[in-house]
């Protein structure tokens, strides 16, 4: 089975372009989660969806951040306009309806905002 | 407020030693644990988790041990091995709807090298 797909990998950019993140989710699971990783705070987790809806987004720093789930299949994190302090490692997970707690990442993508 | 702490950064390890890492939360709500193993540009993975009811859980050569009233929880590797080099992140969840999916709190991770 194919594991949680990212793209792109890595995204070098400059400060005040519009970025877009994408996520497929692993086939079966319902809920999709997308983090970040950075030095000083580790990982944050800053929204996630159920079934395509969105439950928790109080992780998403600014209105420069939205994200969206348009289908069971695929997730877009977009940043507009991008900013040199959002230079990290964005990550999105998913996991399965039935009560798991456990999350299946993916292997992230690299932001650098110049 | 970081409400799952790691207070080590970094820990390094004789091969064929015990590894112990450790974990702390301040959150009396968790009611799940989990350990992740990161490597150098992927994504983290599962390792091992413990529901709240028990104090000890293991798989193979990694045990996660959880001290409810310390609000402290162990992953302890023997013997480790050079693959176990990682980053570990200790992560915590909190029933908090009826939907059943809830969300991970991280700590900061700590970076194990086994030394051969």
């Amino acid at each position: 089975d194919a594991g949680v797909i990212q793209s792109p990998r890595h995204e070098v950019t400059e400060m005040g372009q519009e970025v877009t993140l994408r996520c497929k989710p692993i086939s079966g699971h319902n809920s999709l989660f997308w983090y970040r990783q950075t030095m000083m705070r580790g990982l944050e987790l800053l929204i996630y969806f159920n079934n395509n809806v969105p439950i928790d987004d109080s992780g998403m720093p600014e209105d420069r951040f939205s994200a969206k789930m348009p289908n069971a299949s695929f997730s877009t994190l977009k940043i507009q306009p991008s900013e040199p302090r959002d230079s990290a490692v964005y990550f999105c997970a998913s996991s399965r309806w039935t009560g798991q707690v456990e999350q299946y990442f993916g292997p992230g993508t690299r932001l650098t905002v110049t | 407020d970081q409400q799952v702490k790691q207070n080590s950064p970094s820990l390094s390890v004789q091969e064929g030693r015990i590894s112990i890492l450790n974990c702390d939360y301040t959150n009396s709500m968790f009611d799940y644990f989990l350990w992740y193993k990161k490597y150098p540009a992927e994504g983290p993975t599962f390792l091992i988790s413990i529901s709240s009811i028990k104090d000890k859980n293991e798989d193979g050569r990694f045990t996660v041990f959880l001290n409810k009233s310390a609000k402290h929880l162990s992953l302890h590797i023997v013997p480790s091995q050079p693959g176990d080099s990682a980053v570990y992140f200790c992560a915590a969840s909190a029933l908090i709807s009826n939907f059943g999916n809830e969300k991970l709190t991280f700590g900061t991770g700590t970076r194990l090298t086994i030394i051969p």
